[in-house]
């Protein structure tokens, strides 16, 4: 069965500091792997998607890496900001052929909150 | 930027009743789904639709459940009777094409109350 863990389950940081969130999957067979920002009571929003092939990827203060040899990825942020208080997600995609539905398969999320 | 809409934001109903929740994903996109997520709780695949028929569905996704585009712009879970353990925020989501990169965008769920 397609899983994804995530650690740690929630983390405080103080404002300016950086921090890096885990995940471990096993998702077969693999096609990409993203991290979303989820706010309360919202839709989550992507941060980054990176496929087999790509071991990094930056968004702004946000970098994500990749090693699908390991199955396992890190969310990287720097100099966080109170505004990066929220869950962060890690979600993978299974490739499946025919009808390309490419299905997510969801962490239960690190919940990070930024204090002042 | 084009987003996905769903309405209502909140929905409130007794169980037993039957409840049709939104969605109008971005206008060009092919592939859409509905996930939900119960309070606390990782985020769940629902469905999949893809040229106007389900294209994969979870196992939570059973008779009570179905989805519809009736008029190329909307696209709607109906939850035919409500159960207790239905009460949840869904999400609808939309992705533009076929290549495995493509993201999936979503809106700003809809979180159903069941009495």
């Amino acid at each position: 069965k397609n899983q994804v863990e995530q650690s740690p389950q929630s983390l405080i940081i103080l404002e300016g500091k950086n921090c890096t969130l885990q995940c471990n999957y096993t998702v077969s067979p693999f096609s990409n792997l993203r991290w979303y920002k989820q706010d309360t009571g919202r839709g989550p929003v992507s941060l980054t998607i990176m496929t087999f092939s790509e071991n990094t990827k930056s968004n702004g203060r946000y970098t994500a890496t990749l090693d699908a040899d390991t199955k396992q990825s890190s969310l990287h942020i720097t100099a966080s900001q109170l505004s990066d208080s929220a869950s962060y997600i890690c979600v993978v995609s299974a490739a499946y052929s025919g009808a390309g539905s490419y299905q997510l398969t969801f962490g239960k999320g690190t919940k990070l909150s930024v204090i002042p | 930027e084009p987003e996905v809409t769903q309405t209502p934001s909140h929905q409130v109903t007794q169980m037993g009743q039957e409840v049709i929740l939104r969605c109008v994903p971005i206008s060009n996109h092919l592939y859409f789904y509905w996930y939900r997520q119960i309070l606390g709780q990782k985020v769940e695949f629902l469905v999949s639709f893809y040229n106007n028929e389900i294209s994969e569905k979870s196992e939570i996704f059973d008779d009570q459940f179905s989805v519809e585009r009736p008029d190329g712009s909307n696209f709607t879970l109906k939850i035919r009777s409500t159960k207790l353990e239905d009460s949840a925020m869904y999400f609808c989501a939309s992705r533009p094409g076929t290549r495995p990169s493509n993201e999936q965008f979503f809106g700003p769920g809809t979180r159903l109350t069941v009495l």
